[in-house]
C-alpha cells in the first residue's frame, strides 16, 4: 500500500534548528510536497522537490532523497509564529496526492 | 481579493439534516478539490474536478454529492447527516491536474458540527 510516515509531534526552542522527517512508499513518485497548517487555519505551499538534493528558501529547507524514500523540512531561527502542523504530501503515479498525517511543532521561548 | 472562498466558515447542525458548503475560486485555476480533515488533523481526499469533470471519487458514503456548475465552483451537498460527519471540509483549487509541481490553494475551512 501507500503510506507516508512523520512524528506526530515535536518541541524545540526559539531561535534553534529543527529537522521534520518524512518517509513514503509510494506507487510511483512525482513530487513532494510541505505544507504548513496553522492552529485553526488552511494549509499552506511550503516547499516543492522533485529531485534528490536540498531546495534553500530562506530560514525554511526541504531535503529530498528519491531512492530512500525520504524527505526532511529544516527550520532554522525558529520563532514563535513557527508553531503549526508540517504535513508532507506525496504525488503518486497517478498524479493524486498523498498526505501525512502531519507533524505538530511546538515552540517553547 | 480571497482566492479561494467557502461559505460558511462555521455550520451547526442537528443529525438527519440537509447542509450545503460552497467554494469559488478566482485563480483561474483547472481543477478543484474537497478534503475532510477530521479530529486526528488527517486530511482526506473526497473529490475533485478537473475543467468541471469529476475525476477523483474517494470513497466517500453517496449521502455526500459534489456539484460543479462551471471551474471556478466547487459545491459539497451533504445529505442525512451524521454525528460522524462532523469535521472541517476544505476546498481547494490547482493549476492544474496531471503535474507534479501542482501547487494546492486551499479555502479556510468550514466547521461542520453534527449535533
Amino acid at each position: 500500500g501507500q503510506n507516508i510516515d512523520q512524528p506526530t509531534e515535536m518541541t524545540a526552542t526559539e531561535g534553534a534548528i529543527v529537522q521534520i522527517n518524512c518517509t513514503y512508499q509510494t506507487s510511483g513518485f512525482n513530487g513532494l510536497f510541505w505544507y504548513q497548517q496553522h492552529a485553526g487555519e488552511a494549509p499552506t505551499f511550503l516547499s516543492y522537490n522533485v529531485l534528490d538534493g536540498l531546495e534553500e528558501k530562506g530560514r525554511f529547507s526541504s531535503f529530498l532523497s528519491r531512492s530512500k524514500g525520504y524527505s526532511y523540512l529544516l527550520l532554522k531561527e525558529l520563532q514563535m509564529k513557527d508553531s503549526a502542523s508540517y504535513l508532507c504530501a506525496v504525488i503518486g503515479s497517478n498524479y493524486q496526492l498523498i498526505w501525512g498525517a502531519g507533524t505538530k511543532l511546538i515552540i517553547k521561548p | 481579493d480571497t482566492a479561494v472562498s467557502q461559505t460558511p466558515k462555521y455550520l451547526v447542525t442537528q443529525m438527519g439534516n440537509d447542509k450545503s458548503i460552497k467554494c469559488e475560486q478566482n485563480l483561474g485555476h483547472d481543477t478543484m478539490y474537497w478534503y475532510k480533515q477530521d479530529s486526528k488533523k488527517f486530511l482526506k481526499i473526497m473529490f475533485s474536478y478537473n475543467n468541471k469533470e469529476l475525476i477523483i471519487n474517494e470513497t466517500v458514503p453517496n449521502r455526500f454529492s459534489p456539484k460543479s456548475p462551471d471551474k471556478a465552483h466547487l459545491n459539497l451537498h451533504i445529505n442525512s447527516l451524521e454525528l460522524g460527519d462532523s469535521a472541517v471540509y476544505f476546498c481547494a483549487s490547482s493549476p492544474v491536474w496531471g503535474s507534479g509541481a501542482n501547487v494546492l490553494t486551499f479555502g479556510a475551512g468550514s466547521r461542520l458540527t453534527v449535533l
